[in-house]
């Protein structure tokens, strides 16, 4: 099956400062990379996604990039702000419509 | 738009007891809806894929005859977990793809969880 691979798994940022969080899969015919802001007991919520036939999406103060010749994709958010601070997951499709998701990324912004 | 709604939010039961959670989609259809389970600091795993009227699609290790998953409307699933034990205690979260937007977009609409515990 798909394998997604997320780092780091912990990142702490200064506030206003930007944070990446990079991923790789394995199945190269994922075609839909979406990423995923997680507060503690709540539901995934879809920040960010991209196709593959775009390299690059942008919206506000999120981007993210798909190389999809080395198969990975990352999240940028700059200016960060202290209610960045969550859980961020990438996932990929696989089988057409079903997801796996990356193992997360703390992101801790410090005031 | 596209609201999923889960019930119960949170359920306490005792080992070896079963517990029906249900997954509903609330503004639209559904064409796939999917079952996670996510433990505590871990990822989300998917459990099983569903459409309605047929039966669901279970990912490798996850037990079928524990995990027992209805659909039987475009707007709603279930997932009863059957003889629960502590070990299946998590968080159960459903998702689920609008049936017009199918052919154009693979967003799936998730669900505010369930937080099993099982004494």
């Amino acid at each position: 099956g798909e394998n997604v691979e997320q780092h780091p798994s912990t990142l702490s940022v200064q506030e206003g400062d930007s944070a990446v969080i990079k991923c790789t899969y394995s199945d190269s015919a994922s075609n839909y990379f979406p990423w995923y802001k997680q507060e503690l007991g709540k539901r995934p919520q879809l920040i960010i996604d991209i196709r593959s036939n775009v390299g690059e999406k942008k919206d506000q103060r999120i981007a993210v990039t798909l190389n999809k010749t080395a198969k990975h994709f990352s999240l940028h958010i700059t200016e960060t702000q202290p209610e960045d601070s969550a859980v961020y997951f990438c996932a990929a499709n696989f089988g057409n419509e079903k997801l796996t998701f990356g193992t997360g990324t703390r992101l801790t912004i410090i005031p | 738009g596209a609201v999923v709604s889960q019930h119960p939010s949170w359920v306490i039961c005792k080992s070896g007891t079963s517990v029906k959670i249900e997954c509903r989609s609330l503004d639209f259809q559904a064409t796939t809806m999917f079952w996670y389970r996510q433990f505590p600091k871990q990822s989300l795993m998917l459990m099983a894929t569903s459409n309605e009227g047929s039966k669901a699609t279970y990912e490798q290790g996850v037990e079928k005859d524990k995990f027992l998953i209805n659909h039987a409307s475009l707007t709603l699933s279930t997932l009863t977990v059957t003889s629960a034990h502590p070990e299946d205690s998590s968080f159960y979260i459903c998702s689920a793809r609008d049936r017009q937007l199918a052919g154009a977009s693979y967003e799936q609409y998730f669900g505010p969880g369930t937080r099993l515990t099982v004494t």
